[in-house]
């Protein structure tokens, strides 16, 4: 069975442009929710989205905005990038929004600001 | 606001060894723990989780973890550690208000050998 996979694997984009990662989650996965990990630090909450809506933001600036599909894959949209949003950029799913699930992440997109 | 403090950033033990790596949490409400395991280059995959069940949870690769209420600690065991062990271990926490995962700053195992 697939996992969660996220494209593009490696990114590099100039400050100011814009940016679209894309993530499947697992078939049957609902609940989709995407973490920035800066290099040394542990991943910080950007979105949680369930059934096509948002249902969780974290302290991200409205630069940042994602969406889900009716196949329950999505997107994140980062606009005028900064050098401070290089980082990898991880996707995960769950079944459901219900906490005590296990959130299953993929490998992460490794996005270079230069 | 939930939180979790994960001290020491470095762990390093010889091949054979115990290895502890600490967590402690913060939470007004009766939390859900987890401990990640991250490879280099690598995602996340979950090596336990506490959901208010038995306070000593069973994960993989020979894992354990004890959540003591008393002490707001979850840290994480194994009794002998593995060259294979290697790698960054995350402890997160629950965040019901978000619906969402509030991370450590992460502890990097070495294992000598």
């Amino acid at each position: 069975d697939a996992g969660v996979t996220q494209s593009p694997t490696h990114l590099i984009k100039t400050r100011g442009q814009h940016v679209t990662l894309r993530c499947s989650p697992i078939s049957g996965h609902k609940s989709v929710s995407w973490y920035q990990q800066v290099l040394g630090q542990g991943p910080q909450f950007i979105f949680q989205y369930y059934e096509k809506e948002e249902r969780g933001r974290g302290n991200f600036p409205d630069r940042f905005s994602a969406r889900q599909f009716p196949n329950y894959s999505s997107e994140l949209n980062v606009n005028a990038l900064l050098l401070g949003d290089s980082a990898l950029y991880l996707c995960a799913s769950r079944p459901e929004l219900a906490l005590n699930t296990e959130a299953f992440f993929g490998q992460g997109t490794r996005l270079t600001v230069v | 606001a939930q939180s979790v403090t994960q001290l020491g950033s470095h762990v390093s033990v010889s091949e054979g060894a115990l290895v502890l790596l600490r967590c402690n949490y913060s939470s007004s409400v009766p939390p859900y723990l987890f401990w990640y395991v991250q490879y280099p280059n690598q995602g996340l995959q979950l090596l336990l989780k506490y959901t208010s069940a038995a306070t000593l949870v069973k994960g993989i690769n020979g894992f354990e973890a004890e959540f003591k209420k008393s002490e707001t600690s979850f840290h994480l065991t194994k009794p002998s550690a593995h060259m294979s062990d290697a790698a960054e271990y995350f402890c997160a926490v629950s965040d019901t208000g978000r619906r969402a995962l509030t991370f450590g700053s992460g502890t990097r195992l070495q294992v000598q050998p």
